[in-house]
């Protein structure tokens, strides 16, 4: 079935970029998303990218998606410590179901 | 942005009783609804496919009889444990998908999540 794939914790510090990256095997990918969750709470969403494009700006955050080697990354520029949360990649196939990475926690140190 | 509400955000109940999550969105339609499940410190696991009108689809390993799946409207589905057990236990979330053709259609909003302790 469908796979996706992030690494578990990225720390880094205040006012530096951080860089979480994602990697999927849904062929029939539409749209790729990211989530933050802080503790406790549901999930927002961030930004999310449709498949056909390569990249989405949004304020601090940039969108990278390498179709060809199923790559996503979000760059998170100028992080700051209200960054800290776990930041969810999520794949939506054609058939709508969003099928989750495992979660990149992120930690931003003062 | 579009909004998704659930209700309750926690409950704890006794061991064997029946516990309902209503998922609503408050500001558009949405024919299809999913539900997750998560564990603490865990990623999101779908639950099930909430089609309004017609019966869920459920994924593998989910027991239909045990989490009951009903989409009344296009702004409501309601998750019910059946006969609920410490195992249980979870943070459970919703997402709808606006209808097609509203705006937004790339888009997946969720509820703030209901998180469910049974005793």
């Amino acid at each position: 079935g469908e796979d996706v794939e992030q690494s578990l914790f990225l720390s880094v510090r205040e006012g530096d970029s951080s860089v979480i990256n994602c990697t999927y095997t849904d062929s029939s990918s539409t749209y790729l998303y990211w989530y933050k969750q802080e503790p406790g709470a549901g999930l927002q969403l961030l930004t999310y990218i449709f498949s056909n494009m390569d990249m989405k700006q949004d304020q601090r955050l940039t969108v990278l998606l390498n179709k060809k080697d199923k790559h996503l990354s979000l760059r998170i520029a100028d992080t700051q410590t209200g960054d800290s949360a776990i930041y969810f990649c999520a794949d939506r196939s054609n058939t709508g179901k969003l099928i989750f990475g495992q979660g990149t926690t992120l930690q931003v140190k003062p | 942005g579009a909004v998704v509400s659930q209700h309750p955000s926690w409950v704890i109940c006794k061991s064997g009783t029946s516990v309902k999550i209503e998922c609503r969105s408050l500001d558009f339609q949405a024919t299809t609804m999913f539900w997750y499940r998560q564990f603490p410190k865990q990623s999101l696991m779908l639950m099930a496919t909430s089609n309004e009108g017609s019966k869920a689809t459920y994924e593998q390993g989910v027991e239909k009889d045990k989490f009951l799946i009903n989409h009344a409207s296009l702004t409501l589905s309601t998750l019910t444990v059946t006969s609920a057990h410490p195992e249980d236990s979870s943070f459970y979330i919703c997402s709808a998908i606006p209808q097609p053709g509203l705006a937004g259609a790339g888009e997946l909003f969720f509820g703030e999540g209901s998180r469910l302790t049974v005793l």
